[in-house]
């Protein structure tokens, strides 16, 4: 069983800081992660993807990723409260299929 | 491009009367996949479909699901006879299918908000 793991919240921050949110996973021949955002009541939309060991950064958000810990992050700097949402953290192991994680809950708060 | 569409957006029913979602993906998306979002349960994958092929309907909670995709621009997901724990919130996603993150990225339509009652 492909397990993705994310601590649900919810994740408080003031506006204005990093935000780090975190994902693990259990199958060591994953490729492919990707972090999705979804608004209350709004479907998942992509932020990001990731499939190389180290940083990538896109704006305000840089993914991270370590495959020999199986975990990947995303941090959001300077944080806004309209970043407040759930963040989906999805990885792809050996089948096409992405598996999903249940979502970290962000509050910014001014 | 317009994006996934998904009808209706919202829908109403009563226990046992059967429950019709529709999807039309984006152009060219070789993958087309069913997602379930509850509080309890997160985001499950139902089935998907590539190249209109069923591959995988393990996630089917049941014999009262069925999808099915007659062409790469229409797919069904019903539900007959829908129950009260069916409630949900259903999304259908698509995607290109080629290697790679940006070919793996999966668009979301806005989901059908259904209640059975």
């Amino acid at each position: 069983q492909k397990e993705v793991e994310q601590n649900s919240g919810p994740l408080s921050v003031p506006e204005g800081a990093i935000a780090s949110l975190n994902c693990t996973y259990s199958d060591r021949g994953s490729q492919s992660f990707f972090w999705y955002r979804q608004y209350s009541g709004k479907s998942p939309e992509l932020i990001m993807f990731i499939y190389s060991n180290g940083d990538k950064e896109d704006g305000r958000f840089t993914a991270q990723l370590n495959k020999a810990s199986q975990y990947v992050s995303l941090l959001i700097r300077d944080s806004q409260p309209s970043d407040s949402a759930t963040y989906l953290c999805a990885v792809r192991g050996g089948s096409y299929i992405p598996t999903f994680g249940r979502g970290t809950s962000l509050i910014v708060h001014p | 491009d317009a994006g996934v569409i998904q009808s209706p957006r919202h829908e109403v029913t009563e226990m046992g009367q059967e429950v019709t979602l529709r999807c039309k993906p984006i152009s060219g998306h070789d993958y087309l996949f069913w997602y379930r979002q509850t509080m309890m349960r997160g985001l499950e994958l139902l089935i998907y479909f590539n190249n209109n092929v069923p591959i995988d309907d393990s996630g089917m909670p049941e014999d009262r699901f069925s999808a099915k995709m007659p062409n790469a621009s229409f797919s069904t997901l019903k539900i007959q006879p829908s129950e009260p724990r069916d409630s949900a919130v259903y999304f259908c996603a698509s995607s290109l299918g080629t290697s790679g993150g940006a070919g793996e990225t999966q668009y979301f339509g806005p989901g059908t908000r259904l209640l059975v009652l």
